[in-house]
């Protein structure tokens, strides 16, 4: 199975400030014949339906701001939220869908310093 | 607008079983693959298990395996997951899914609010 490990477990950062989440995955995901890395990144709040921001590792979902931004490849991912707004207060999870089970990272809370 | 819509989650008795459905307005099921995810408390989120968008195709953690049964239902635009011999372990709230294409291996696009599975004696 592959373990999907988030870094760090919590982060406090400034309003209009930078926020940097990495994610590990303990094998490749990227898969070979279509050059894809099966990783995606998901908000959620309490009591809302956790949200789509980013798939194939880099590819922002319709409505994304564009603030929101993933990078990486292989083995090791970032979700980037430059310029932080109150509403990006959220947990964040990435995910690999490249093997089942289509295990998640452990989840990093984000908050405002 | 999009909703995604669980249902059937409850308290239940170890050995118990449960039926969830989901159902969605604004979006369709047809042709998409549908997963369930759960959240135990003060844990992440763990995948539970996925069906094709034709059906014909699950798969299911380890965890679950020989216990859970997905399903969906085109006509009714639903998704439904059948929890036999549930024990302490499966406590989470579950979350139904729509996977972004008809084949199993993509990223969820939409999500329910989840329901509330709660296994106790």
């Amino acid at each position: 199975d592959i373990v999907m490990t988030q870094s760090p477990d919590s982060l406090a950062v400034s309003l209009g400030g930078r926020a940097t989440i990495n994610c590990k995955s303990s094998q490749n995901i990227l898969y070979s014949s279509n050059n894809k890395n099966y990783l995606a990144w998901y908000q959620h709040k309490p009591g809302q339906p956790p949200k789509l921001l980013i798939y194939w590792a880099s590819t922002r979902e319709s409505g994304v701001p564009d603030r929101f931004r993933g990078s990486g490849s292989g083995t090791d991912f970032t979700l980037t939220i430059s310029s932080l707004q109150a509403e990006d207060v959220a947990v964040y999870f990435c995910q690999q869908y490249y093997n089942t089970p289509y295990s998640f990272g452990q989840g990093t809370k984000l908050e405002i310093k | 607008e999009v909703h995604l819509l669980e249902s059937g989650g409850g308290l239940v008795r170890p050995g118990g079983s449960l039926r969830l459905s989901c159902a969605a307005s604004g979006i369709s099921f047809t042709g998409y693959a549908m997963a369930w995810v759960r959240q135990a408390p003060g844990t992440g989120l763990e995948w539970v298990s996925v069906v094709s968008g034709a059906g014909g195709v699950t798969f299911y953690a380890d965890s679950v395996n020989g216990r859970f049964t997905i399903s969906k239902d085109d006509s009714n635009n639903m998704v439904s997951l059948q929890m036999n011999s549930l024990t302490v372990g499966d406590t989470a709230t579950y979350y139904c899914a729509r996977v972004s294409s008809d084949i199993v291996d993509r990223h969820f696009d939409y999500w329910g609010r989840g329901t509330v599975v709660t296994v106790s004696s």
